[in-house]
């Protein structure tokens, strides 16, 4: 099975623009969630969308926000980047279950200028 | 809330020695606990998990059980080598959502 995709991998990226970046789960997994990594703040939740529904939702502003198809596939997006945008965006897939092992892919490196 | 804390690090040691890193997290509820690794410029790899007490995770070398009385999860392995070189992360799962909550990370540097 192919594992979970994101792109782009690099993104450079001048405060106020916006970006959108994409995630492919693993084929059959429902449940996609976003985590954010900064050397300072480690791993933070963003959120986690199952059958094209938000489920779940970190503590970050509304700037950031995400959606999924009916594919499964996901897309985060962040309006108005700030320089502390400045991160990893990993992306991690499930079937959804309770509990269920995450799968993470290999993140979109943001770098905001 | 929902908490994981871990040894920080760095952790430094040489090929063959016996690694221990520390993990103990909050008793909300009843978490799957897991580790990740991660390589550099690389996504978090799963390690091991464990589902329930006295469950045993293991993987490539790597052990960790699930102690409920000492709300622990330390990941060890007898004989490191260079190639694990890597930041590793515990998490635990469980709660009202279905988030994984993660320590802040230890980088270990095996030296040859």
């Amino acid at each position: 099975k192919a594992g979970v995709t994101q792109t782009p991998r690099y993104l450079i990226k001048t405060r106020g623009q916006q970006v959108t970046l994409s995630c492919s789960p693993i084929s059959g997994h429902r449940s996609v969630s976003w985590y954010q990594q900064t050397p300072g703040q480690g791993l933070q939740f963003l959120f986690e969308y199952f059958s094209e529904t938000q489920r779940n939702k970190g503590n970050f502003p509304g700037r950031f926000s995400g959606r999924q198809f009916s594919n499964s596939r996901s897309e985060m997006n962040v309006s108005t980047l700030e320089l502390g945008d400045s991160a990893l965006y990993l992306c991690a897939s499930s079937s959804g279950t309770y509990q269920e092992t995450q799968y993470f892919g290999p993140g979109t490196r943001l770098l905001v200028l | 809330g929902n908490s994981v804390t871990q040894m920080e690090g760095p952790v430094t040691l040489s090929e063959e020695a016996f690694l221990t890193i520390n993990c103990t997290y909050t008793a909300t509820g009843y978490p799957s606990l897991f580790w990740y690794v991660q390589y550099p410029g690389e996504g978090l790899q799963l390690l091991l998990k464990a589902t329930k007490a006295d469950d045993k995770g293991s993987n490539k070398g790597f052990e960790a059980t699930y102690r409920k009385e000492t709300t622990s999860f330390h990941l060890e392995k007898g004989s490191v080598q260079v190639s694990d070189s890597a930041v590793y992360f515990c998490a635990r799962s469980g709660g009202s959502n279905y988030k994984l909550t993660f320590g802040k990370g230890t980088l270990l540097t095996v030296n040859p």
